[in-house]
């Protein structure tokens, strides 16, 4: 079956970095999304591997194994305005009705 | 440059009443999706569309219909609404890059409550 988790909550401190991880199973693999979505606000693109390793963009980082099923989302230097639920999101599928497939979300909350 | 825009933003309808949601994209995408987003269940995809005049069925089709008659719209309908299908309906678009999904842009959601 396709399946993918990531932690339900996670807290962490403003200024200090979190890891956020995702594993997931599917019926062919073209790719990793991740996702950020405030409350009650849509989900907005962070980041996608492909690839194996690590994908740096500003304070944003997305790491993948393809060997392992897993990934991980790392933000540093948290700020407040980071917090929010993030999506881990699967491209599957053997042909061309790919679909992505999401997690449930992790919703991070940011203590000052 | 609009991106991906949802109508109406809010609805409640009583059980029984039929409704249709409308999405519009004016990025030239291939695909679209519609989702329900509920509390604790994170984004299920109803129905979605590789290309104007197809839609296949998503993790949770029943109760739905689509359609996708111009390449820019894709339309969700209930034909008879249920309290169960009070959610956030979240659109989305997106590229299709060598036969594989690219990055999906989603609408602001519609927010529905069946009574």
């Amino acid at each position: 079956g396709q399946n993918i988790d990531q932690p339900t909550e996670m807290t962490a401190t403003e200024g200090a970095i979190v890891q956020i991880n995702c594993t997931y199973q599917t019926s062919g693999f073209n790719g990793l999304f991740w996702y950020q979505q405030h409350a009650g606000e849509a989900p907005t693109f962070l980041s996608y591997n492909v690839l194996d390793g690590l994908e740096e963009k500003g304070r944003f980082s997305s790491f993948l194994s393809r060997s392992k099923g897993y990934s991980y989302l790392l933000l540093k230097e948290l700020q407040m305005k980071d917090s929010a639920s993030y999506l881990c999101a699967a491209v599957g599928g053997m042909n061309r009705d790919d679909k992505i497939i999401f997690g449930k979300g992790t919703r991070l909350h940011i203590l000052p | 440059n609009a991106g991906v825009t949802q109508t109406p933003k809010f609805r409640v309808l009583k059980t029984g009443q039929s409704m249709t949601l409308l999405c519009a994209q004016d990025m030239n995408h291939e695909y679209m999706y519609w989702y329900r987003q509920d509390p604790g269940m994170g984004l299920r995809l109803i129905h979605y569309s590789v290309g104007e005049g197809t839609t296949a069925k998503g993790e949770v089709p029943d109760g739905y219909n689509v359609s996708r008659l111009k390449k820019q719209n894709f339309l969700l309908g209930l034909e008879s609404a249920a309290p169960s299908q009070t959610s956030v309906y979240f659109c989305a678009s997106s590229y299709e890059v060598a036969g594989v999904v690219d990055t999906q842009y989603f609408g602001p959601g519609t927010r529905l409550t069946v009574l």
